[in-house]
């Protein structure tokens, strides 16, 4: 089972909201991933996390913080969001750090800031 | 630095024939591992297929195959006997030391009826 989910599909949130994305692995990995991907751009990496701790932060800005609670559980809490976070978000997995990892990815959460 | 080029920004090709996507890497690590990933319009990133560094083979993964070549640096896609799901966005990724993925720019696919 090589599956990563993500709630929700979609979301709608106007610049003062506060809204959460949530992701779930249980394959076992120990390495956990956010990526924010614009149309017809590559992935752009965001947030690391590695057994639990946050181990790579691509100097993103504050208003998105990221939360693992367990080593099966991804969070990514959205706060004062720009139109331009407009975007595809996607969680991803692997089993360590090694080169050799593969990443799973999850189906990834359409955000849309109003 | 690691760098990925993937420098077909769109191709086409028939139903029933063979494709092969376009990839080439830079990198100082010594060892590193090479990925393609398929994400169709819904989103979904879905891996294809894992090359590394020191095998001796080519990996293949039913209709897809990967051409390695480690002198030139390429790790061209191959896609036989296309389908009309085939259609979507081909990524290339490589990873070396650490916990970092680096994504090409990607391939637009439309396989033609």
């Amino acid at each position: 089972d090589t599956e990563v989910t993500q709630t929700p599909k979609h979301l709608v949130m106007g610049m003062t909201n506060k809204k959460s994305l949530k992701c779930e692995q249980h394959m076992g990995h120990r390495a956990m991933y956010w990526y924010k991907q614009k149309a017809k751009k590559p992935p752009e990496l965001m947030f690391v996390y590695s057994y639990e701790k946050l181990s790579i932060n691509e100097s993103v800005p504050s208003r998105f913080s990221p939360e693992c609670p367990n080593s099966s559980l991804l969070n990514l809490h959205l706060h004062a969001l720009q139109p331009e976070d407009s975007a595809l978000y996607l969680c991803a997995s692997s089993q360590g750090s090694g080169m050799v990892e593969t990443q799973y990815f999850g189906p990834g959460t359409r955000l849309l800031v109003l | 630095a690691q760098k990925i080029t993937q420098t077909q920004p769109g191709m086409f090709v028939q139903e029933k024939e063979a494709v092969t996507l376009d990839c080439t890497y830079d990198t100082s690590d010594p060892s590193y591992g090479l990925f393609w990933y398929k994400q169709p319009s819904s989103g979904e990133m879905i891996f294809l297929i894992y090359q590394g560094s020191y095998d001796q083979q080519n990996a293949t993964e039913g209709r897809y195959s990967l051409n390695f070549q480690k002198a030139r640096k390429s790790a061209n896609l191959v896609i036989s006997a296309s389908q009309l799901g085939d259609s979507a966005m081909y990524f290339c990724a490589m990873r070396g030391f650490g916990n970092q993925f680096y994504f090409g720019t990607g391939t637009s696919l439309t396989v033609i009826p």
